[in-house]
C-alpha cells in the first residue's frame, strides 16, 4: 500500500536533548513537508523540501533541522535550541502536476519534553 | 503574518442541515486551495480542492466556493452527518505541485444529533 509513515507515534525527550522524528513515503512524491500543531494555532510549517538534497525554511524553522538525502525520507531533528518543543508533529508529501496537488499526511508524532 | 485565516474557531450545526465553513486569505498569488478534515491525534485527510480558474467544485456532499475578488472561500457540507464532527482546515498554495502549502488555524465543527 502506498502511503506516508511517521514514527514513533509518541516520543519523550529530556530537556537539552536532540531528537529525530522519522518520515517515510512510498508515493514517489517530490515534495515533503513538516508541520507542527499546537492547540488553537492550526498547522504551522517548519521546513519543506521540493526535491532531493534541497529544502527551505518554513514559518517556524528556528530550533529545527532537516535533511533530504533520499526522495522517500525527510527526517526532522528537534534540537535543544527549540524553546517549546512539546507539540504534535505532522509530515506530508505532495506530487507534481495538476493531477497531484493534494498533500498526503502521516499519522503524526506527539513529542513531549519531560 | 497569517496569510490564511479561519475566523470561526468553532461551529455547531444540527444533523441534516447545511454546514458552512469559511476561509479568507491575503496573498493574491495563491491559486490553489484545499480543505482537510482532522480528527484528534491523527493526520489530516484531504476532502476537496479548487483551482483559482474555477469558482465552484463539488464532490458528493462537499462543495467548495471560491470568490477571488474577496479572497474568500467556503466549504459547504450538506446534509451534515455526525461523522462530520472534526476540525476542518483550509490550505493554499501559489502553484500547482511543489510550492509552500499554508494552512489556516482550523474550525472545529460539531454536528448535533
Amino acid at each position: 500500500d502506498g502511503g506516508i509513515t511517521q514514527s514513533p507515534k509518541y516520543l519523550f525527550r529530556k530537556e537539552g536533548q536532540n531528537v529525530t522524528l522519522s518520515c517515510e513515503q512510498n508515493l514517489n512524491h517530490d515534495a515533503m513537508y513538516w508541520y507542527r500543531q499546537d492547540p488553537g494555532q492550526g498547522l504551522r510549517l517548519i521546513y519543506y523540501s521540493q526535491i532531493v538534497n534541497d529544502f527551505q525554511k518554513g514559518d517556524i524553522a528556528e530550533g529545527y533541522s532537516v535533511s533530504r538525502e533520499k526522495k522517500e525520507s525527510f527526517p526532522l531533528t528537534v534540537t535543544s535550541a527549540q524553546k517549546n518543543p512539546t507539540a504534535f508533529y505532522l509530515c506530508a508529501s505532495r506530487g507534481r502536476g495538476p493531477s497531484n496537488t493534494e498533500a498526503f499526511f502521516g499519522q503524526g508524532t506527539r513529542l513531549t519534553v519531560v | 503574518d497569517q496569510q490564511v485565516k479561519q475566523n470561526s474557531p468553532s461551529l455547531s450545526v444540527q444533523e441534516g442541515r447545511i454546514s458552512i465553513l469559511n476561509c479568507d486569505y491575503t496573498n493574491s498569488m495563491f491559486d490553489y486551495f484545499l480543505w482537510y478534515k482532522k480528527y484528534p491525534a491523527e493526520g489530516p485527510t484531504f476532502l476537496i480542492s479548487i483551482s483559482s480558474i474555477k469558482d465552484k467544485n463539488e464532490d458528493g456532499r462537499f462543495t467548495v466556493f471560491l470568490n477571488k475578488s474577496a479572497k474568500h472561500l467556503s466549504l459547504h457540507i450538506v446534509p451534515s452527518q455526525p461523522g462530520d464532527s472534526a476540525v476542518y482546515f483550509c490550505a493554499a498554495s501559489s502553484n500547482f505541485g511543489n510550492e509552500k502549502l499554508t494552512f489556516g488555524t482550523g474550525t472545529r465543527l460539531t454536528i448535533i444529533p
